[in-house]
């Protein structure tokens, strides 16, 4: 079973500020989602990437896919309050479920 | 609100006790889940069922007893529990690649 090891463990910026999550496995991501997760609710899914060197844009959040298929990162710019959350990423395997990283608990504060 | 809805949110109970956590999706999936996510390790896959058939158990102590009626309810029958098993429990569905989670059962073991 592979080991997606996500860092920072932990990040508490200012309003306003970029910061960067990152994903990395042992192995070749067959695909790679990520989730995030907000106090008291389940995790709700953000973006899903497929293919190397893959570049996706929600809003302020950009993912990253890694060329080679073993990392990904989360970029967000201009952070806001509601962006605080618990951030996994997550792979499929078996097409039915889904290994989760250790996740990344972003606090964001005005 | 996800589709998926779990009860009960908060759950106390001795180690004698047996309870069961109650999980249902109204998004007419054929797959469902359950988690366990505790504070020191990643979100972990317990159970899945396919069109109401068990199709993984992740070595997941018997004390845990899932069982799933019908496609869109599942349950999680809890007897003899350890305090190590206090954590969050979270059930979720997915049809093609994209996990719904509910609220999640916050469990508390004494």
């Amino acid at each position: 079973t592979q080991l997606l090891e996500q860092s920072p463990q932990f990040l508490s910026i200012q309003e306003g500020e970029n910061l960067t999550v990152y994903c990395n496995s042992s192995s070749v991501f067959s695909s790679l989602q990520w989730y995030r997760q907000e106090p008291g609710e389940g995790p709700v899914l953000l973006v899903t990437v497929v293919t190397g060197g893959e570049v996706k844009k929600l809003k302020r959040l950009t993912f990253q896919f890694g060329d080679a298929r073993k990392d990904s990162s989360l970029h967000i710019t201009a952070a806001q309050p509601g962006d605080t959350g618990l951030y996994l990423c997550a792979e499929f395997y078996n097409t039915d479920k889904l290994i989760f990283g250790t996740g990344t608990r972003l606090q964001v504060f005005p | 609100e996800t589709g998926v809805t779990q009860t009960p949110r908060h759950l106390v109970m001795g180690m004698t006790n047996k309870k069961s956590l109650k999980c249902e999706q109204h998004l007419g999936h054929n797959a469902m889940y359950w988690y366990k996510q505790s504070a020191k390790k990643p979100l972990e896959l317990m159970f899945v069922y396919n069109f109401k058939e068990q199709t993984e158990n992740n070595s997941v102590p018997s004390r845990f007893s899932p069982e799933c009626p019908n496609s869109s309810h599942l349950f999680l029958h809890l007897h003899t529990l350890q305090p190590e098993d206090s954590a969050l429990y979270l059930c979720a569905s997915s049809q093609m690649n994209e996990q719904f989670f509910g609220p999640g059962t916050r469990l508390t073991v004494l």
